[in-house]
């Protein structure tokens, strides 16, 4: 039973295209995150948000607009897509928890990620 | 502002040996630090989480140790076998916000 799903794995596009991903967790969980992994393997977070509300936007482009329909989905929407926006693109979900004493750890899960190529 | 940095960003040992993976960041001002494993092509799989209050976790062969006011944390991987290949990130916890290092690849030579 997957913890963090999202779809599609692979998306090929061309460039100027608008395309959408779609992540679901079934955890419980209130906070959820859109990471990007360049080519390097680096991740960087993209945007974070708590219980439907934007927390994070960490200085993404506004061609990438995330939408969380309920605190169980958060989807990502990329207009004019361009070479550059070519990487793997990960969502993540936790429980936020971070008050001393709480039993909540903070745990980050991720699914598996979706390789964006744009041609 | 948090930067976290994994060294050296690959490793290659051979079967049977025991290692230590390296994580530093800057801030210690941290919630928790978690270990992360990514195979190829795949997501990133939760090996340990380490609360801001403690200083290791243990999970069968793997031991990871938090010292904050270094800034430092490390992975230690018992009697490596060749399914240990896989790249190893550590993550930091700071407000609404985790922090990536840029991982260590490793190889393991059977």
């Amino acid at each position: 039973d997957t913890a963090v799903s999202q779809t599609p794995k692979y998306l090929v596009t061309q460039m100027g295209n608008d395309k959408s991903i779609k992540c679901e967790q079934n955890l419980g969980h209130d906070t959820m995150y859109w990471y990007k992994q360049d080519s390097k393997k680096f991740l960087k977070i993209m945007f974070s948000y708590n219980n439907k509300e934007l927390i994070i936007n960490e200085t993404v482009p506004n061609r990438f607009s995330p939408k969380s329909p309920d605190k169980a989905h958060l989807n990502l929407h990329i207009n004019s897509l361009e070479l550059g926006d070519s990487a793997v693109y990960f969502c993540a979900s936790s429980q936020e928890g971070y008050a001393v004493g709480t039993t909540n750890t903070g745990e980050l899960f991720f699914g598996e990620g979706s390789r964006l190529t744009v041609l | 502002k948090q930067e976290v940095t994994q060294i050296p960003a690959a490793l290659s040992v051979p079967e049977g040996e025991n290692l230590v993976l390296n994580c530093s960041f800057t801030d210690s001002a941290i919630y928790n630090l978690q270990w992360f494993r990514q195979d190829p092509g795949k997501g990133l799989t939760s090996l340990l989480l380490i609360q801001s209050s403690q200083r290791e976790q243990t999970s069968g062969r793997l031991n990871a140790s938090l010292d904050k006011s270094s800034g430092r944390s490390t992975l230690y991987i018992a009697a490596s076998q060749p399914g240990d290949s896989a790249t190893y990130l550590c993550a930091v916890s700071v407000p609404s916000k985790i922090i990536f290092g840029s991982g260590t690849r490793l190889s393991i030579r059977p």
